[in-house]
């Protein structure tokens, strides 16, 4: 079945320690996005890339970072994680119509 | 500043019974709509969708009507079943795709055997 994976699905770090969460896709999309999801909040979208066109919303902190070495994979680089990245991390791709998501990567940070 | 509001956090309602999620947006120039479902565990998922140029659409159980003069958009699902319990996140695009999607908190629907 082709779909959205994101490896892994529960990561633990340190505080200050750097952190690579993975998403990979089947679906030969072209677009891909990373969300940060808070608790009873609203995912707020990082970045994403329109084939290898990066664009970054404007309020993502530079901790932040991301790659696309193909179409397939995408990594969200966090170079120093604090207590408040500690979220559920999403990634999801498009081919131009609707989004489709991975399960998410739930990231905590002690 | 919120530009999509979900402001019922939760809602309950019996099987078989109509449920109503509804969702507010601020920009004017937001021209296309969309619900996620998403259970425990899984990413959202995609349920219905809506173009400023419609002010409805219908898939099966699920209706999404669209209000533009209220920037006011609904889901109905009828008749509710128990496994349409999850969170329903509503999201706006500026574009006529979705490019970049704007969510709102979600909605936690539970509906009761």
């Amino acid at each position: 079945d082709a779909m959205v994976i994101q490896n892994p699905r529960y990561q633990v770090t340190q505080f200050g320690k750097p952190v690579t969460l993975s998403c990979s896709q089947t679906l030969n999309h072209n677009v891909m996005y990373w969300y940060q999801q808070k608790s009873s909040q609203a995912p707020k979208l990082l970045f994403h890339y329109y084939d290898k066109d990066f664009n970054n919303e404007a309020d993502t902190p530079d901790n932040f970072q991301s790659r696309r070495p193909n179409t397939s994979f995408c990594f969200l680089d966090i170079r120093s994680p604090g207590l408040g990245d500690a979220a559920m991390y999403l990634c999801a791709t498009s081919g131009g119509g609707e989004q489709y998501f991975g399960p998410g990567t739930r990231l905590t940070v002690t | 500043d919120q530009q999509v509001k979900q402001n019922s956090p939760s809602l309950s309602v019996q099987e078989g019974r109509i449920s109503i999620l509804n969702c507010d947006y601020t920009n004017s120039m937001f021209d296309y709509f969309l619900w996620y479902k998403k259970y425990p565990a899984e990413g959202p998922t995609f349920l219905i969708s809506i173009s400023s140029i419609k002010d409805k659409n219908e898939d099966g159980r699920f209706t999404v009507f669209l209000n533009k003069s209220a920037k006011h958009l609904s889901l109905h699902i009828v008749p509710s079943q128990p496994g349409d319990s999850a969170v329903y996140f509503c999201a706006a695009s500026v574009w006529g795709g979705s490019e970049k999607l704007v969510f709102g908190k979600g909605t936690k629907l539970t509906v009761n055997p």
